[in-house]
């Protein structure tokens, strides 16, 4: 089945830095690599998602990467800012009946300020 | 819109004890559901899914069974709870048929076994 790591387990940036979270998948047939951010206490939310026919998506200072041919996926989130610490999941998904999504094992992200 | 019911939101069992947790989804029909489990911590775990009634994948082998009796509802049961079924459970949907619809996680019940 598919199998997804994510690097690094923890990641501390100094104020209005760069981050970058990055993901392996197995799965070739994956097609479907969304980023989830989890704050403390709460569920994980959707921040932005890629589709495997595109190589890059952006949303304001998050954007996302794709390399299918190495089969990983990374997070850049620029000019960081303190409401950024959160634990982040990278995900793929497996073309069964339901789309099924296998997570990494999340990078807790602390900026500092 | 969409909105998805989890509850309770916290619960402390003794082991031993039985569990049911419940999730529902308003505003879509047939949704896939999903059980995820997150201990202390960790990453997110499948434990099982959903693509119809009574139409249920478990992930790992455990002490916990799933349950679809009507369209938009998923219930987590067990029989008798361990001290390892500690974590964060969350229920999660995503939309049938379609490939490149992301999961939408309900609030989450932090139960603790003791």
């Amino acid at each position: 089945g598919e199998n997804v790591e994510q690097h690094p387990s923890t990641l501390s940036v100094q104020e209005g830095d760069s981050a970058v979270i990055k993901c392996t998948y197995s799965d070739s047939a994956s097609n479907y690599f969304p980023w989830y951010k989890q704050e403390l206490g709460k569920r994980p939310q959707l921040i932005i998602d890629i589709r495997s026919n595109v190589g890059e998506k952006k949303d304001q200072r998050i954007a996302v990467t794709l390399n299918k041919t190495a089969k990983h996926f990374s997070l850049h989130i620029t000019e960081t800012q303190p409401e950024d610490s959160a634990v982040y999941f990278c995900a793929a998904s497996i073309l069964e009946y339901g789309n099924k999504l296998v997570f990494g094992a999340g990078t807790i992200l602390r900026v500092k300020s | 819109s969409q909105t998805i019911h989890q509850w309770p939101a916290t619960l402390v069992q003794p082991v031993g004890s039985p569990l049911s947790l419940e999730c529902t989804v308003e505003g879509t029909s047939n949704p896939n559901l999903y059980w995820y489990r997150q201990a202390a911590g960790r990453g997110l775990q499948l434990l099982f899914y959903s693509v119809g009634i009574g139409q249920i994948s478990s992930e790992v082998p455990q002490n916990l069974s799933a349950s679809r009796p009507q369209d938009r509802q998923f219930i987590l049961s067990s029989k008798k709870l361990l001290l390892s079924d500690s974590g964060f459970y969350l229920c999660a949907w995503n939309a049938w048929g379609s490939l490149f619809s992301p999961l939408h996680f309900g609030n989450g019940t932090r139960l603790t076994v003791t």
